[in-house]
């Protein structure tokens, strides 16, 4: 159980185009998802916070105009990176938690590695 | 905010030796302290947590030990084999009233386990 999946596992685009990564949660309920940001040999950096059916919070420093999210139902977040730099390349990972069931137990995707060229 | 201090950076075991990754955090809105195993390339993957008012827990060769007062918890990897080495990372719970549900993450512990 708690399977997470994201797609596409891997994306290269031209600087200036939108890319949109899908998170879904497969065999459960995810009232909350959170999109993170990994670089190479660091840590795991919190981008923003979505709950189903409502705005998501973005960390401080993370441009909601830039990072887009959605969560339209309880298995599906979107992240749109609009008008992508290489500066944006980096490995992007979603994690989904039911609240009501476990409040911090996060289940983590694949992962996106997106390049920007 | 949280902030979760991980050590040793980087370990290096034997095979069959213990593996010990430590982990200090400022404070907590709830006693949950889980800890992800990451592999290469892959997102991390729940690998075994701590619940309140529990000490200790135990899951095959994996440990987690947890001091509260001195708002400590370690994870020990016994009988280490090369198939552990990974990169694992320690997390606390967010305080604070806009935090619900977040969590912060450790720096994270690169494990090569020598054959």
């Amino acid at each position: 159980g708690a399977v997470v999946s994201q797609h596409p596992s891997r994306v290269i685009c031209k600087s200036g185009t939108s890319v949109k990564i899908e998170c879904r949660s497969l065999d459960f309920q995810a009232t909350t998802m959170f999109w993170y940001r990994q670089f190479p040999k660091q840590s795991l950096m919190l981008m923003a916070t979505s709950n189903e059916g409502s705005k998501a919070t973005y960390e401080q420093g993370v441009e909601k105009d830039k990072f887009l999210i959605n969560h339209a139902s309880l298995t599906l977040s979107t992240l749109t990176v609009t008008s992508a730099h290489p500066e944006d390349s980096s490995f992007y990972i979603c994690s989904a938690s039911d609240p009501g069931l476990a409040v911090y137990e996060q289940y983590f995707g694949p992962g996106t590695r997106l390049t920007v060229t | 905010q949280q902030q979760v201090k991980q050590s040793p950076q980087s370990l290096i075991v034997q095979k069959g030796g213990i593996s010990i990754i430590n982990c200090a955090y400022e404070n907590t809105a709830f006693d949950y302290f889980p800890w992800y195993q990451q592999f290469p390339g892959k997102g991390p993957a729940l690998l075994i947590a701590i619940r309140p008012d529990v000490s200790e827990k135990k899951e095959g060769r994996f440990t987690i030990s947890f001091n509260k007062s001195a708002k400590q918890f370690s994870l020990h990897i016994m009988d280490s084999q090369p198939g552990d080495s990974a990169t694992y990372f320690c997390a606390a719970p967010e305080a604070g009233g806009t935090s619900y549900g977040k969590l912060t993450f450790g720096q994270g512990t690169i494990l090569t386990v020598h054959p």
